[in-house]
């Protein structure tokens, strides 16, 4: 059975601090490693990746995949009140189709 | 694009009654994804269809759970008769193969059967 597991389970930092959220993973025939941002509502994608050692940028986030390993972690850095939400990690991997397994998430709460 | 569509947002219903969730997905995507989300558990995938026909439906949780996909432009989850337990956030999602974990997720509804 695949798993992915996240943590911190929950982060509480100020405004401006950086945070690094982790993600490790077993699964059988990997295939790709994604991040999701959710605030209240739906979950919303920021990265997949695939190779390990390239770094995915995307203004303050950025993330890695060490498939060596078997984790990636999530970078944010001069954290904003606006990055406060859970961020969850899933992995796809099994057959040929695209179904990824989600963890648990981390929440992350900036105060300002 | 309008994205994933879900009806109701909110949903309160008594214990025993039966509840149906809606969903249009994006027009275009082939795949369509039923989720259920709670704080004990997660996001767990109920159910998942591709062209329209049921691929894996191990994630139902029991017979008193049934999705359908009649068109490729919607679908429903029903609970049949719900039950207290069955509260939770069900989001529906939707993607192209292709781009292999790129869901689009609708808002979700919340739903307590109280």
């Amino acid at each position: 059975e695949d798993k992915v597991v996240q943590s911190p389970l929950s982060l509480v930092v100020h405004e401006g601090d950086t945070v690094t959220l982790n993600c490790s993973y077993e699964v059988t025939n990997f295939r790709s490693l994604l991040w999701y941002k959710q605030e209240k509502k739906a979950p919303t994608f920021l990265f997949m990746l695939t190779s390990s050692g390239i770094e995915k940028k995307s203004g303050r986030l950025s993330s890695i995949l060490d498939k060596k390993e078997l984790f990636s972690i999530l970078n944010i850095t001069a954290t904003q009140t606006g990055d406060s939400a859970v961020y969850l990690c899933a992995v796809n991997g099994g057959g040929g189709s695209y179904i990824p397994t989600f963890g648990r998430g981390t929440s992350l709460i900036v105060h300002p | 694009d309008a994205g994933v569509i879900q009806s109701p947002r909110h949903e309160v219903t008594e214990m025993g009654q039966e509840v149906t969730l809606r969903c249009k997905p994006i027009s275009g995507h082939d795949y369509l994804f039923w989720y259920r989300q709670t704080m004990m558990r997660g996001l767990e995938l109920l159910i998942y269809f591709n062209n329209n026909v049921p691929i894996d439906d191990s994630g139902m949780p029991e017979d008193r759970f049934s999705a359908k996909m009649p068109n490729a432009s919607f679908s429903t989850l029903k609970i049949q008769p719900s039950e207290p337990r069955d509260s939770a956030v069900y989001f529906c999602a939707s993607s192209f193969r292709d781009r292999a974990g790129g869901y689009t997720f609708g808002s979700g509804t919340r739903l307590t059967v109280v």
